[in-house]
């Protein structure tokens, strides 16, 4: 069965530094893998995704993630935080025959001013 | 282009009651998902749809959900008899007319359902 971890309930990070949130997978076969954010009152948005490749993956909003296969990890990354980046950042998994998105339990980013 | 729209985005029901959730993807997308969306949690997948059949409703947590899409466009989830438990934010996502597993799912912003 194909599966993420979201480790951090919660993340505080201080605007202008750079922010981890992070995500580990279990997955049979090709691992795809998503980011999506949630604003209030708002469905999820997506932000990148591995497929296969360069094992940075840029996406919307000057986000970025790092595939790590020794390690099954697809930490999201930002160099400089914004306090509009702060929402809910859900790590996603579609794959090994199955249609349906695994989301994890996702991590809650707040960007101090 | 219009995205996902969900319709209605609040629903409060009292215990027993029957209610149906609409969906509206993304025109020309095949694809059709539902998710439930309990607070604090991340979405978890009730079913799915290719164009009008229903490939995988093996996310639906009773018989008392059942979900339809009978043109292959618009869908509807509908909980008979809600219960209190059924409480949650309901997300319908379609997907790219040419599916793939690594495509990304574009999500409407989600029914509300509040039973009291």
């Amino acid at each position: 069965a194909q599966s993420v971890a979201q480790p951090e309930d919660q993340v505080n990070v201080a605007e202008g530094n750079p922010l981890t949130v992070k995500c580990t997978y279990s997955v049979s076969g090709n691992p795809y893998l998503f980011w999506y954010v949630q604003y209030p009152n708002r469905g999820l948005q997506f932000l990148l995704k591995y497929i296969t490749g360069d094992n940075l993956v840029k996406g919307s909003y000057g986000f970025e993630a790092e595939f790590n296969k020794s390690q099954t990890s697809f930490h999201l990354k930002k160099p400089s935080a914004l306090v509009s980046d702060s929402a809910l950042y859900f790590c996603a998994t579609r794959g090994g025959g199955y249609q349906k998105v695994t989301f994890g339990t996702g991590t809650k980013l707040q960007v101090i001013p | 282009g219009a995205g996902v729209s969900q319709s209605p985005r609040y629903k409060v029901a009292k215990r027993g009651q029957d209610v149906a959730l609409r969906c509206d993807p993304i025109s020309g997308h095949v694809s059709l998902f539902w998710y439930q969306q309990a607070l604090g949690q991340g979405p978890e997948f009730l079913t799915y749809f290719q164009n009008e059949a229903q490939l995988d409703k093996s996310g639906l947590p009773s018989d008392r959900f059942f979900a339809e899409r009978p043109e292959g466009s618009v869908s509807t989830l509908k909980i008979q008899r809600t219960q209190q438990e059924d409480s949650a934010v309901y997300l319908c996502a379609s997907s790219t007319p040419r599916d793939r597993e690594y495509n990304e799912q574009f999500f409407g912003p989600g029914t509300r359902l509040t039973v009291l």
